[in-house]
């Protein structure tokens, strides 16, 4: 399995709180990307990252930043957290970009009271 | 309209059946992944495939370029294949994925 680490698994925050979701890998791979997974949508990208302090916006970025300080770590902030940003998130990594396997984690189901 | 479809959506077959998914997609892609997701679990790749067919164990992937279409196939099903499978097509243009909405495979004793 692709060393692919999600923290934390489950969280309950309520509404306008900040929360940060962590992506840690051991693979070194150059892209890590955040989906959020709802019922009837599939996974969306939130934002992706192609480097160190290189990121971009997907299709569902506004709520949502990223930082990426060192390739192993991928951070997900909820400024202020809203009931609609309940979701399960996923991260993922690839070596390179297109026609490269995609390696996911566990997951982090987060709920917005 | 989505990207990549999906179909059927929800999918129940008795022990042993043979088992075929289907996935379209009209933007251009540089390879189509096929995924795995068991309820309440992460997701595991399956296959990655650009051109041809690939297999292993029990599961086929094939995909033809030309129509833009790949199917996954199951033999000789078994209940711990019961899962939701997610094809996703990977953007030649951009660094992200197109992912299908999923089809939930049940699969009876």
């Amino acid at each position: 399995d692709a060393g692919i680490t999600q923290s934390p698994r489950h969280k309950v925050t309520e509404t306008g709180t900040p929360v940060t979701l962590r992506c840690h890998q051991t693979e070194n791979h150059r892209y890590m990307y955040w989906y959020r997974q709802d019922p009837g949508h599939g996974l969306r990208l939130i934002h992706y990252s192609y480097g160190v302090k290189d990121t971009d916006k997907g299709e569902v970025s506004d709520g949502y930043s990223v930082s990426r300080s060192k390739t192993e770590d991928f951070l997900l902030t909820l400024e202020s957290a809203t009931s609609s940003q309940t979701s399960v998130y996923f991260c993922a990594i690839s070596e390179e970009r297109g026609n490269t396997e995609a390696f996911f984690g566990q997951g982090t189901r987060l709920t917005v009271v | 309209k989505n990207e990549v479809e999906q179909s059927p959506q929800n999918l129940t077959a008795q022990e042993g059946e043979f088992i075929t998914i289907n996935c379209s997609y009209s933007v251009g892609i540089s390879a189509l992944h096929w995924l795995q997701q068991h309820p309440g679990g992460g997701i595991v790749s399956l296959f990655m495939l650009s051109s041809g067919k690939k297999k292993h164990g029990r599961l086929i992937a094939t995909i033809n370029i030309q129509e833009k279409h790949s199917s996954l196939h199951i033999t000789a099903s078994h209940p711990r294949d019961s899962a939701v499978y997610i094809c996703a097509g990977a953007s030649n243009t951009g660094n992200q994925f197109y992912f299908g909405t999923g089809t939930s495979l049940t699969v009876i004793p």
